[in-house]
């Protein structure tokens, strides 16, 4: 069965510093990933999609970037972090047609 | 543009009570509507799906949800909540795109069960 995974889980970065989250999927082949935020009290903000390795789309522009260096593997990076990007983050994938898109258990990030 | 509204932001209800979620959406095509559940500090886990078919359709954890064309409507409901029914609930609208299909989100409403 397929599964999603990412790390962290919880993050305390300073202001301005840069920033790594990895989303992995196992048990499928050239899915679609995304990258959401999730501030509180709000729902869901797409930030990222990509359909293929290499090959990314931005929602919103932002202080963030993606890449999907291999099939299965989606990074969500910043190179100096802002207050603003605090929030929840949560990675899902989903198959090609009519498929739902299935959820990581979401990395929470905190600026200071 | 597609958009999903949850008029409801908190929604308190009795254990072994029934429950109705709102959902309406706003789409220009065939809409594929989805609920979504979310404890906190986790993330979403999907409770049911709507692409065509019977409106009725039947999720996990006994909760359904009926889509309503003229009403433009996906509520979900659940004829006897539990206590650990508590989470936020998201309802989702999928839009089409080229080489992909992206998900629009409701604000979400937060459920309470009390005793």
């Amino acid at each position: 069965s397929q599964t999603i995974h990412q790390w962290p889980a919880t993050l305390v970065q300073p202001v301005g510093s840069p920033l790594s989250l990895e989303c992995t999927v196992e048990g499928t082949s050239n899915p679609n990933l995304y990258w959401y935020r999730q501030a509180a009290g709000r729902g869901l903000q797409l930030l990222f999609y990509s359909v293929g390795i290499g090959q990314i789309s931005s929602e919103v522009p932002q202080n963030l970037s993606a890449s999907r260096p291999q099939d299965r593997q989606f990074i969500l990076s910043s190179k100096k972090l802002l207050l603003s990007d605090s929030g929840f983050y949560l990675c899902a994938w989903s198959e090609e047609g009519n498929q739902p898109q299935h959820f990581g258990d979401g990395t929470r990030l905190s600026i200071l | 543009a597609q958009s999903v509204t949850q008029p409801d932001i908190h929604i308190t209800v009795s254990e072994g009570a029934s429950l109705e979620l709102r959902c309406n959406y706003s789409y220009g095509a065939t809409p594929y509507l989805f609920w979504y559940v979310q404890s906190p500090g986790q993330g979403l886990q999907l409770l049911l799906k709507y692409f065509s078919g019977d409106t009725l359709v039947q999720g996990i954890k006994g909760f359904e949800a009926e889509f309503k064309r003229s009403q433009s409507s996906f509520n979900l409901r659940k004829p006897s909540v539990h206590w650990s029914d508590a989470a936020e609930y998201f309802c989702a609208v999928r839009q089409l795109g080229f080489g992909n299909e992206k998900l629009t989100f409701g604000t979400g409403t937060r459920l309470t069960i009390i005793p």
